[in-house]
């Protein structure tokens, strides 16, 4: 079963806008990744959030994680074209804590 | 420094054959582990290792082996490739292997067709 689940499974917006991305899991985390994959290409670390944190910042990147609803959002802002990309929630269960485990992912398009 | 390399990038098996897939990671990461990538299914852990001569099963160990006797590889073999193993595997480590919070690092896959 996926600790992580991402929300929407697809999602197409315009170059310049907001995107968000949706992700829950079932367990209690040690902590939440976000990870970016480009076609054809292996998975490149985003940020990581730890349970005690409720709100994240890396360059355009805002992560924030709500432990009582068990649920994560990733908000890509001014986006880009190079923002193309498959986007993956990780999950560290407190138990099993060295199984990361990976939701279905969110294909975002940016279109110019 | 190369970081996490996998070979083959592509592979073809004939159901029945044997292989095994190569990684090799040049950060002197005690955490190493294989996933499988399928279309709508997310990534999906098979086997991981915290250290050389240490290693545990994912979510979906059968059909594949692993042994770690070096810090630096991690091969997986598939001993009787099934058409159901064709996917895309890969390989990622992070450093410490009692660190749940250092990010993975990945390869860039191998693709295998199993006929």
């Amino acid at each position: 079963s996926q600790q992580g689940e991402e929300d929407p499974q697809a999602l197409s917006i315009q170059e310049g806008e907001n995107a968000t991305m949706n992700c829950s899991y079932k367990t209690s985390i040690n902590n939440l990744q976000w990870y970016r994959q480009n076609s054809g290409r292996g998975l490149v670390h985003l940020i990581l959030i730890r349970s005690n944190e409720r709100e994240k910042h890396s360059g355009r990147l805002r992560v924030t994680l709500d432990t009582s609803k068990k649920s994560s959002s990733l908000l890509i802002t001014a986006s880009r074209a190079a923002d193309t990309a498959s986007y993956f929630c990780a999950a560290t269960g407190v138990q099993g804590a060295q199984k990361l485990v990976f939701g279905q992912g969110t294909r975002l398009t940016i279109n110019p | 420094n190369a970081g996490v390399t996998q070979t083959p990038k592509f592979q073809v098996l004939k159901t029945g054959q044997s292989m095994t897939l190569q990684c090799a990671q040049d950060m002197n990461h005690e955490y190493m582990s294989w996933y499988r990538q399928d279309p709508g299914m997310g990534l999906r852990l098979i086997h991981y290792s915290v250290g050389a001569g240490i290693t545990d099963q994912g979510e979906v160990p059968n059909g594949y082996n692993v042994s770690r006797s070096t810090t630096e590889d991690f091969p997986l073999r598939l001993l009787s490739a099934a058409p159901s193993q064709t996917s895309v595997y890969f390989c990622a480590s992070r450093e410490t292997g009692g660190s749940i919070n250092s990010p993975l690092h990945f390869g860039n896959g191998t693709r295998l067709t199993v006929t």
